[in-house]
């Protein structure tokens, strides 16, 4: 079975400084992988994806995250936090569909990020 | 602009007194879906649907109900809600094939007394 954890579910940084988000899975075949980002009072919103292309994956404002598999993470960085970074993170995986199945996409509890001045 | 919409956004309703959220979707995805959100606990799916006619149990899906009788819409019904079904809720759908990730609605949040 598929599963997500996320290290911390609350992260505060100061402004400027480096942003990272845990990410561990557990898949028994090679998944996807989605972060999400959820404003106050707002939806979903994709930040990025890893489908099996380059492990290193760029972002909507200025995120990355880079697949490891021998490390099974999937860790969310950013080089400089802005104080509209502050927001709810959800990691999320799913089956690959030409791995032999497609099936729903499994979040992990979140982390809340803080960005203080 | 392609969007999943719900409604209402925000409900107050009492113990046992039905209700239905609608979810409807402009991108023709087949694939459609119900999760619910609590603190701590992340997104967890009620129920989802592959097509028409076709829905299924997700991991928590007691004391709800779905129908897909049109591609485009999804709603989820509480025959008979309970205040452990206070939550945030939101509906998803994605394509079967192509792009891989899943588009959510703005979120439903429902409180029951």
């Amino acid at each position: 079975a598929q599963s997500v954890t996320q290290l911390g579910s609350h992260v505060s940084v100061s402004e400027g400084a480096l942003v990272l988000l845990r990410c561990n899975y557990s898949s028994s075949v090679p998944p996807y992988l989605f972060w999400y980002v959820q404003y106050p009072n707002q939806g979903l919103q994709l930040l990025l994806k890893y489908t099996s292309a380059a492990t290193l994956v760029k972002g909507i404002n200025g995120f990355e995250a880079e697949f490891k598999k021998s490390e099974t993470s999937f860790h969310l960085t950013k080089p400089s936090a802005h104080m509209s970074d502050a927001a709810e993170y959800f990691c999320a995986v799913s089956q690959n569909p030409f791995s032999g199945g497609y099936n729903k996409l499994i979040f992990g509890a979140g982390t809340r990020l803080a960005v203080h001045p | 602009e392609a969007q999943v919409t719900q409604n209402p956004r925000y409900l107050i309703t009492v113990t046992g007194k039905k209700l239905t959220v609608t979810c409807s979707q402009n991108m023709n995805h087949e694939y459609m879906s119900w999760y619910r959100q609590d603190p701590g606990l992340g997104l967890r799916q009620i129920y989802y649907s592959m097509n028409v006619e076709v829905t299924d149990k997700g991991d928590v899906p007691e004391g709800y109900k779905v129908s897909r009788k049109e591609k485009r819409n999804f709603p989820l019904i509480l025959e008979s809600p309970s205040p452990n079904q206070t939550s945030l809720y939101f509906c998803a759908s994605r394509p079967l094939t192509g792009s891989t990730e899943a588009f959510f609605g703005q979120g439903t949040r429902l409180t029951v007394v």
